[in-house]
């Protein structure tokens, strides 16, 4: 089975730019979460989505991040302007639609640099 | 969702078994004890959870408190594989769909 795929791996953007990052989830799996690890800290939630749908984007920045999931499949991240602060590992999971227990299946990650 | 407390980092050597403890005395009836671990450069990833009982899998061992306010999370022969951070979370069964909430973990050190 295919795990989640995240790309880039890696970015180094100035600050007030824009960037996107993208995840594809596991075949099959309606819950898509995107989490902020910031370095020595362990991963924040940042939104949540069930299919199409946002579930939860309460501690989503809304003035500079925006989170898409159109065809309730892949999904696309985007922080306009970066600031300093944003530097982090994005990470993406998934997790089945009826799953009392909640496992979520991580991509890889990818390392944003705000210089 | 109540709150865990693990040590800060652990140390072991290679092929000795390792004991990682998680205190969450203000455990629900309802909630389910998580672990998750994280390698380096890598996304977490799914250890084991239990809700009362001892649980086993490939990877650990999880052993509950009979009060369930404690926890320890069991490698059996650690390997330098298993160098990572790892993650006690409780996790409501009224809240399975929700994400998850990592505390800062502890942080594995394997010595060959």
């Amino acid at each position: 089975e295919a795990g989640v795929a995240q790309s880039p791996r890696y970015k180094i953007i100035e600050k007030r730019q824009s960037v996107a990052f993208w995840c594809n989830p596991i075949s099959g799996h309606a819950t898509l979460y995107w989490y902020q690890q910031i370095l020595g800290q362990g991963p924040k939630l940042l939104i949540q989505f069930q299919n199409n749908g946002v579930v939860d984007d309460s501690q989503l920045p809304k003035d500079r991040f925006s989170a898409e999931r159109l065809k309730g499949v892949d999904s696309t991240l985007k922080i306009q302007p970066a600031k300093l602060e944003d530097s982090a590992v994005y990470l993406c999971a998934s997790s089945p639609m009826v799953s009392s227990y909640n496992e979520q299946f991580f991509g890889p990650g990818t390392r944003l640099t705000v210089l | 969702d109540a709150k865990t407390t693990q040590p800060n980092s652990m140390e072991s050597n290679e092929e000795e078994p390792v004991h990682l403890p998680c205190n969450h005395s203000t455990i629900s009836g309802t909630d389910y004890i998580h672990w998750y671990r994280q390698l380096p450069s890598q996304g977490p990833e799914y250890v084991i959870h239990g809700l009362t009982s001892n649980v086993n899998n490939r990877m650990a061992s999880l052993a509950i408190a009979e009060d369930r306010k404690s926890s320890t999370l069991i490698l059996h022969r650690a390997t330098l594989r298993d160098a990572a951070v790892y993650y006690c979370i409780l996790r409501d069964l009224d809240q399975a769909g929700t994400a998850l909430i990592f505390g800062k973990g502890t942080t594995l050190s394997v010595s060959s």
